[in-house]
């Protein structure tokens, strides 16, 4: 079983829907939680990250964390076409290594 | 500085010649990651420093890889007798503490002919 797993893709939503992009992790003890977009040719940029069990909102973008179900996702409501990249999810137990997903592609489909 | 900053931008070798990527921290950041990018996205770990001191290499090849972080110096990551396995783009990281968030740099792609 793989550390981290996302759906590879490519995840069609209309422009001004709300995209889910859902992500699972295999170690327990994992305690820190990213959310990662990357644009094709760019590095990774962070949009979120979350600790607690729950939700936790920036402006358009909204994080899930269910530790018992050990998954995290990332909501993206009203998506626009420059929401298009690949969203990358990235766990940590909290010491200095990060583990990350094969990433998500997001069509936001004007 | 601000950002991460990483040079060269493009690295072209033939197999089996030596590569060597250079990585400059966020100013006041005390931790520094290695991370190559393989096709389809595959994010790999390689090393983290916690200033010049090697914390964790438990990604690293051992025969070919090697990285450094000395003082007033950027990191650096070597890859002797590059393969062509090695093609990738190699991106840095930056974090103040352990628990923080790391920042990345631009990447490096190397391509090994």
């Amino acid at each position: 079983q793989k550390e981290v797993e996302q759906n590879s893709g490519p995840l069609s939503v209309p422009e001004g829907a709300i995209a889910s992009l859902n992500c699972t992790y295999s170690d327990r003890g994992s305690q820190s939680f990213f959310w990662y977009r990357q644009y094709s040719g760019k590095s990774p940029e962070l949009i979120m990250f979350i600790y607690s069990n729950g939700d936790k909102e920036d402006g358009r973008f909204t994080a899930q964390l269910n530790k018992a179900s050990q998954y995290v996702s990332l909501l993206i409501r009203d998506s626009q076409p420059s929401d298009s990249a690949t969203y990358l999810c990235a766990v940590s137990r909290g010491d200095d290594k990060i583990i990350f997903g094969k990433g998500t592609r997001l069509h936001i489909l004007p | 500085g601000e950002e991460v900053a990483q040079t060269p931008k493009h690295l072209v070798r033939g197999e089996g010649q030596k590569a060597k990527l250079y990585c400059a921290p966020i100013k006041g950041h005390s931790y520094v990651f290695w991370y190559q990018q393989v096709l389809k996205n595959e994010f790999k770990f390689l090393i983290s420093f916690q200033n010049e001191n090697v914390f964790d290499e438990t990604g690293m090849p051992k025969e070919r890889f090697s990285a450094k972080c000395l003082p007033n110096s950027p990191c650096s990551l070597e890859i002797q007798a590059t393969k062509l396995e090695d093609s990738a783009v190699y991106f840095c990281a930056s974090s103040q503490s352990r628990e923080e968030t790391q920042y990345f740099g631009p990447g490096t792609r190397l391509l090994v002919l």
